[in-house]
């Protein structure tokens, strides 16, 4: 089956952790992309990358970081900086051709004990 | 910033009535929007896309644009229970990432 998977599915964080979150997709796409999403909010973009070894800040880096050495992976890493890490992690990828949109994963939700 | 308004809902709409769903932009070298679909708890799912001016349909959906007036809508004829969701509304920035408005809640009663 071809698709974007997530691990895990809850996250917990204790104070001052480092957590990373998994993204892997066998499709194929290029690109890929992490979202966070509050309550009641839509998607707000975190980061992303077109291509492997590359990256770019989204509109709320802030307190996360990212590697793409295979392009199969998009790991997320939610940092002890970012203070307010509780909410639904979504993972994206998108192929290269014309008229392409974007598929997500299932999610991980994380909360802080 | 380049941004999407969409009403919060809930819409509500009785089973096999017609629900329209809409959404404004304000960047208007968009060309790309998309519709998702998000069950609660679920990640969101793409319902329809839409480039040109006009309608476009597809089985019970019709996505609608008018880049003139930065206008998208999206209508769901013959509404079914299942169809309760929210529905996400977003356009291409131009650099392949989109930006996503907060979604409206739609709610089919039986």
């Amino acid at each position: 089956d071809g698709g974007i998977t997530q691990s895990p599915k809850y996250l917990f964080r204790k104070e001052g952790q480092n957590v990373t979150l998994s993204c892997e997709q066998n499709l194929n796409h290029d690109a890929m992309y992490w979202y966070r999403q509050d309550p009641g909010q839509g998607l707000r973009l975190i980061y992303y990358s077109q291509i492997v070894n590359d990256f770019q800040k989204g509109d709320i880096a802030e307190g996360y970081s990212v590697s793409r050495e295979k392009k199969e992976s998009f790991p997320l890493t939610v940092t002890s900086a970012q203070k307010n890490p509780t909410a639904f992690y979504l993972c994206a990828s998108m192929g290269g051709g014309p008229q392409e949109t974007q598929y997500f994963g299932p999610g991980t939700r994380l909360l802080v004990l | 910033q380049k941004e999407v308004e969409q009403n919060s809902g809930p819409l509500s709409v009785p089973e096999g009535a017609i629900a329209s769903l809409n959404c404004t932009y304000s960047d208007r070298g968009s060309q790309s929007f998309f519709w998702y679909r998000q069950y609660s708890g679920k990640s969101p799912e793409l319902i329809m896309f839409i480039y040109s001016n006009g309608d476009k349909e597809d089985g019970r959906f019709t996505a609608q644009l008018n880049k003139a007036s930065q206008y998208v809508s999206l209508l769901i004829r013959d509404s079914q229970p299942s169809d309760s969701a929210t529905y996400l509304c977003a356009f291409e920035r131009g650099d392949s990432t989109l930006t996503f408005g907060k979604g409206t809640m739609l709610l089919v009663s039986p």
